[in-house]
């Protein structure tokens, strides 16, 4: 089976740095996505590793490493519009399905 | 590009009777489409995976009398939610991949469904 474990909750003031980590146990997938999701509306996609190592998409990183079953999400600068909920997720091998981590809901204070 | 449309986005029902929601890709052709379940709070569940043409791939736990997707071309899905009790209700969102995406799918706006 495949699950993928992120704190439930973090918070931080805006400006700052937050890291969100996902850890996973899975059979085999092509790669990690990010996605985030305000309260109410639809996932929007944010990043993708296929490979081990940093991706950077403006203020947003994101990170995996297969090796030890981890990745995260780096938010630099932080503002309140990032006040929402992150889900790493990944595409199982072999079928089109994404199979979503427990979720963690960033909440931004001024 | 990639816009995935929902409809309705919201709508209340009462118990025992059907409930149809759409799921439309706007602006291309989606080869698949899944069809989530969310609790508030809680993480995106997949329910089931419907390619065109052909009968859906319902996760374990899923009951495929109860939750009736059609796929009827490639850019509409339907998930009917039939006789309908207030433990049904909750937040359905589908989404859609193309055959050229290897990782992204582009999801809905989400349904909103309460069964009184």
């Amino acid at each position: 089976g495949q699950s993928l474990e992120q704190p439930s909750e973090v918070t931080a003031v805006e400006g700052a740095i937050v890291q969100i980590n996902c850890t996973y146990q899975t059979s085999g997938f092509y790669g990690l996505s990010w996605y985030q999701q305000h309260d109410g509306g639809a996932p929007t996609f944010l990043s993708y590793n296929a490979l081990d190592g940093l991706e950077e998409t403006g203020r947003f990183s994101s990170f995996l490493s297969r090796s030890d079953s981890y990745g995260y999400l780096l938010l630099q600068e932080l503002q309140m519009k990032d006040s929402a909920s992150y889900f790493c997720a990944v595409k199982v091998y072999n079928t089109d399905k994404l199979i979503f981590g427990t979720g963690t809901r960033l909440q931004v204070f001024p | 590009g990639a816009v995935v449309s929902q409809h309705p986005s919201r709508v209340i029902c009462k118990s025992g009777t059907s409930v149809k929601i759409e799921c439309r890709s706007l602006d291309f052709q989606a080869t698949t489409m899944f069809w989530y379940r969310q609790f508030p709070k809680k993480s995106l569940m997949l329910m089931a995976t419907s390619n065109e043409g052909s009968k859906a791939t319902y996760e374990q736990g899923v009951e495929k009398d109860k939750f009736l997707i059609n796929h009827a071309s490639l850019t509409l899905s339907t998930l009917t939610v039939t006789s309908a009790h207030p433990e049904d209700s909750s937040f359905y969102i589908c989404s859609a991949s193309t055959s050229g995406s290897a990782y992204e799918q582009y999801f809905g706006p989400g349904t909103r469904l309460t069964v009184t």
